[in-house]
């Protein structure tokens, strides 16, 4: 592994199925970070965690469920697909969530939910 | 609320410079980013800017107005593999990290 890694790279969903994307990191950084990414708006943020064993909820968490059981694992599930999630999901990094720590992202996965 | 703005799409000629511009309106400011993003790939970092001034790295400058909220990414002797969106991001005093929509950068010969 190098850097950062996420699965699948892209996936077509029916609506109300559960899916979860993997992030896997190897850079033992504390923090991580879930964003999507759909045309014409910024980034934005879905949930982090500073450090392995806490989780917090960013601007669109609903929908959305991230655990942190160890430093280089932050799964993100999607409990009841909707077509709404449809997006380019990253998964990032960062050594720790302070201020000026530039953050890595992953390659993405692709998200359709019909 | 927040709010960064940028351009949505910009034109250069190759070899000129470009000058990408943000501008943000946001709860406390404690830095901001630019990123580099080509289609299809991840964001990945140029510059950070705290102070006010101007930072440079190579072909690549960010400067930083706090009390206008305004920056900027100089972007010199452009090469065709510069066109890719350019991401500003600002963290705010409850350090969450804004993100602007981007400016598509197109090259052109």
């Amino acid at each position: 592994i190098a850097g950062i890694t996420q699965a699948p790279t892209s996936q077509i969903l029916a609506a109300g199925r559960r899916m979860t994307l993997r992030c896997t990191q190897d850079m033992r950084h504390n923090a991580m970070y879930w964003y999507r990414q759909d045309l014409g708006l910024g980034l934005r943020l879905i949930h982090y965690s500073n450090t392995a064993g806490t989780t917090g909820k960013g601007e669109v968490p609903d929908g959305y469920s991230v655990s942190r059981a160890n430093t280089d694992d932050f799964p993100l599930t999607l409990a009841s697909a909707v077509p709404s999630q449809t997006s380019v999901y990253f998964c990032a990094t960062a050594s720790s969530g302070g201020t000026h720590n530039e953050q890595f992202f992953g390659p993405g996965t692709r998200l359709t939910v019909l | 609320g927040q709010n960064i703005d940028q351009p949505t799409e910009m034109t250069a000629t190759e070899g000129a410079i470009v000058q990408i511009n943000c501008t943000y309106q946001t709860s406390g400011f404690n830095g901001l980013f630019w990123y580099q993003q080509h289609a299809g790939e991840a964001p990945t970092f140029l510059s950070y800017n705290v102070l006010d001034g101007l930072e440079e790295k190579g072909r690549f400058s960010s400067f930083l107005s706090r009390s206008k909220g305004y920056s900027y990414l100089l972007l010199k002797e452009l090469q065709m593999k510069d066109s890719a969106s350019y991401l500003c991001a600002v963290t705010t005093e409850d350090y969450q990290l804004i993100w602007g929509a981007g400016t598509k950068l197109i090259i052109k010969p």
